[in-house]
């Protein structure tokens, strides 16, 4: 059964950093890209950064270009979201997600973790 | 960047109804679309890919269509657990983006 775990979310003031992880299992996780997903509270879905299944070719969000970084370590089937100079527009539920091989869409998605950005 | 765009934001509707939802690209993006379902406090789901793709375990009521920009999900019998919000997403290029929603609310 495939599972994706986030981790790590919290109350962080402006300016302040965080470190989101997903933790995944039930499938080879280094035969796959992963993304991270956002909804702000009461708002839509947000697509905020991808990363290849080696690890390369990020891609990000001009929203959070600069201030994020995406990682990955597939000895311990680990997707990472290292957000810096957080600001209050970033709060939302961060959403890890698993891409379908050879395309862009999510076919699974773990649960969620909240991010609050207030002082 | 490509802009997508859900119409309605809003449908009322009953159980039993046949519901379409369409949505737009701001350029042609082939069927690089998914659909997805999200309920209230949980993550989301995908129902179609490739514009017309059923995912593995969806009920074959939830069906796709469309290709370059004009796309519609269609519910042919809307059932109490479809009452839900719906987003489409491209997938064709970068920065993927998603449409702003539908939210189908019981009439």
């Amino acid at each position: 059964e495939v599972q994706l775990l986030e981790s790590g979310g919290g109350l962080v003031q402006p300016g302040g950093s965080l470190r989101l992880s997903c933790a995944a299992s039930g499938f080879t996780f280094t035969n796959f890209a992963m993304s991270w997903v956002r909804q702000a509270p009461g708002k839509g879905l947000e697509w905020v950064s991808d990363i290849s299944d080696s690890g390369d070719s990020p891609y990000y969000a001009d929203s959070v270009k600069g201030r994020f970084t995406i990682s990955r370590d597939n000895s311990k089937n680990t997707l990472y979201l290292q957000m810096n100079s957080l600001r209050a527009e970033d709060t939302a539920v961060y959403y890890c997600a698993k891409i379908m091989v050879t395309t862009n869409y999510f076919d699974f998605w773990g649960h969620g973790t909240l991010v609050t950005v207030s002082s | 960047d490509i802009q997508m765009t859900q119409s309605p934001s809003t449908l009322s509707a009953s159980v039993g109804d046949r519901v379409t939802i369409t949505c737009r690209a701001s350029q042609s993006i082939s069927s690089w679309l998914a659909w997805y379902q999200q309920k209230p406090g949980k993550a989301p789901k995908v129902l179609i890919y490739k514009a017309s793709s059923l995912e593995s375990g969806v009920p074959s009521r939830f069906s796709g269509s469309g290709s370059g920009t004009e796309f519609s999900l269609t519910i042919s019998s809307l059932q109490p657990d479809d009452f839900a919000t719906y987003y489409c997403q491209q997938y064709n290029s970068y920065p993927l983006s998603f449409g702003g929603g539908t939210k189908v609310e019981i009439k």
